[in-house]
């Protein structure tokens, strides 16, 4: 079976400290990755997604940046955070193929203070 | 681009009483569409799929109809229960592989 797992589930980071938030899938090769942030009232909002090792579309320019090192492992990193970039950040994989289903990680909470 | 909403925000039903809940996009060029639902501080949990070519699809207590040609999709939970409180999204992809997500229907069963 698939399964996705997504770490840590909360974290307290102060303002310019760097950020790394991990993501992996199981049971499925070559699959379509996603980072998203969800803020209260405003949805989902996709910040990075992945093809393949390597590579990362961006879709909104931030203070953040992803990264892919293997197949089914992706990353979200940031080198110094914000105040804005507090929220709930949640990852996420499909198939890859056509009319695939997307499954999400249980997320984390990122306060900055 | 294309936009999904979901009308009401909120809802509250008493327990056994049917849930409707509705979704509806703009553009209907969509290659399917996905019914999540997620509780507090927890990610997303897929419930159904509706690929463009079907009407419904189903699964238990709950079943999705989809109609393209009008941009809409409708997901109907029977007999609700205390524990179908949380808040239901849909999302249409389409394009690119691009997905579009609705902000969602809090819904709360009263006991």
């Amino acid at each position: 079976s698939q399964t996705i797992h997504q770490w840590p589930a909360t974290l307290v980071q102060p303002v310019g400290s760097p950020l790394s938030l991990e993501c992996t899938v199981e049971g499925t090769s070559n699959p379509n990755l996603y980072w998203y942030r969800q803020a209260a009232g405003r949805g989902l909002q996709l910040l990075f997604y992945s093809v393949g090792i390597g590579q990362i579309s961006s879709e909104v320019p931030q203070n953040l940046s992803a990264s892919r090192p293997q197949d089914r492992q992706f990353i979200l990193s940031s080198k110094k955070l914000l105040l804005s970039d507090s929220g709930f950040y949640l990852c996420a994989y499909d198939r890859g193929q056509g009319g695939s289903p997307l499954h999400f990680g249980n997320g984390t909470r990122l306060t900055v203070t | 681009k294309q936009e999904v909403t979901q009308i009401p925000a909120a809802l509250s039903v008493p327990e056994g009483e049917n849930l409707v809940l509705n979704c509806s996009f703009t553009d209907s060029a969509i290659y399917n569409l996905q019914w999540f639902r997620q509780d507090p501080g927890k990610g997303l949990t897929s419930l159904l799929l509706i690929q463009s070519s079907q009407r419904e699809q189903t699964s238990g207590r709950l079943n999705a109809s989809l109609d393209k040609s009008s941009g809409r999709s409708t997901l109907y939970i029977a007999a609700s229960q205390p524990g179908d409180s949380a808040t239901y999204l849909c999302a249409v992809r389409y394009g690119n592989n691009r997905l579009a997500f609705g902000k969602g229907n809090q819904v709360v069963v009263i006991p």
